[in-house]
């Protein structure tokens, strides 16, 4: 079945330093990538979206692109924030979004001053 | 703005009270609502998909009499915690997708943490 495997945390940086999470990903068809974010007590808030080869997502400094030949969705910034401290999820649906996600396991992401 | 608007944000209960958590769609017509549960450090286990009008579908090793889900209307989808005991603590998040946006990503609530004494 279709299953999303992804670099597992805690990741802890310094302001301004160059994140990347990795992501990838096992699907039958061609599957819709997404990068959520949650941040302490709160719900999930879409991040980013790729819905077919080669599509980069991008949103807030933060960017991924979807790559077939490596099954790959990985997440990256290039300077981080304090603010941006939250746990990470990568998922995937065949259907665009609408329909039930698979999600990896998250990666909480702490950003020191 | 918010587009999934889910209530109560917290509640604390004694065993075996019966809780309701509700999920409300604020812009557009839910046509199918999806209820997770969160375990602390854990990604979101899909329990079941519930669309307007029928019967919710849930996922293997869910409880559907433990977990009662009512989509009665298009905007509005109710999830239940029967009995509820202590192992049934956790953090549930509603989701919405509509058919006519089907190619668009789902709209999450904030989630409901639920403790039982």
């Amino acid at each position: 079945g279709d299953s999303v495997t992804q670099m597992e945390g805690p990741v802890t940086l310094s302001e301004e330093a160059f994140l990347t999470i990795n992501c990838t990903y096992t699907a039958t068809g061609y599957p819709s990538l997404f990068w959520y974010v949650q941040y302490p007590g709160e719900g999930l808030q879409l991040l980013l979206k790729a819905t077919k080869a080669d599509d980069k997502g991008s949103n807030k400094g933060f960017e991924a692109t979807y790559r077939k030949e490596t099954t790959s969705f990985h997440l990256e910034k290039g300077s981080v924030q304090v603010s941006d401290s939250a746990v990470y999820f990568c998922a995937l649906g065949t259907q665009g979004g609408s329909e039930k996600l698979v999600f990896g396991k998250g990666t909480k992401l702490t950003v020191n001053p | 703005g918010a587009v999934v608007s889910q209530h109560p944000s917290w509640v604390i209960c004694k065993s075996g009270t019966s809780v309701k958590i509700e999920c409300r769609s604020l812009d557009f017509q839910a046509t199918t609502m999806f209820w997770y549960r969160q375990f602390p450090k854990q990604s979101l286990m899909l329990m079941a998909t519930s669309n307007e009008g029928s019967k919710a579908t849930y996922e293997q090793g869910v409880e559907k009499d433990k977990f009662l889900i009512n989509h009665a209307s298009l905007t509005l989808s109710t999830l239940t915690v029967t009995s509820a005991h202590p192992e049934d603590s956790s953090f549930y998040i509603c989701s919405t997708a509509s058919f006519e946006q089907r190619n668009q990503p789902q709209h999450f609530g904030d989630g409901t943490r639920l403790s039982i004494l």
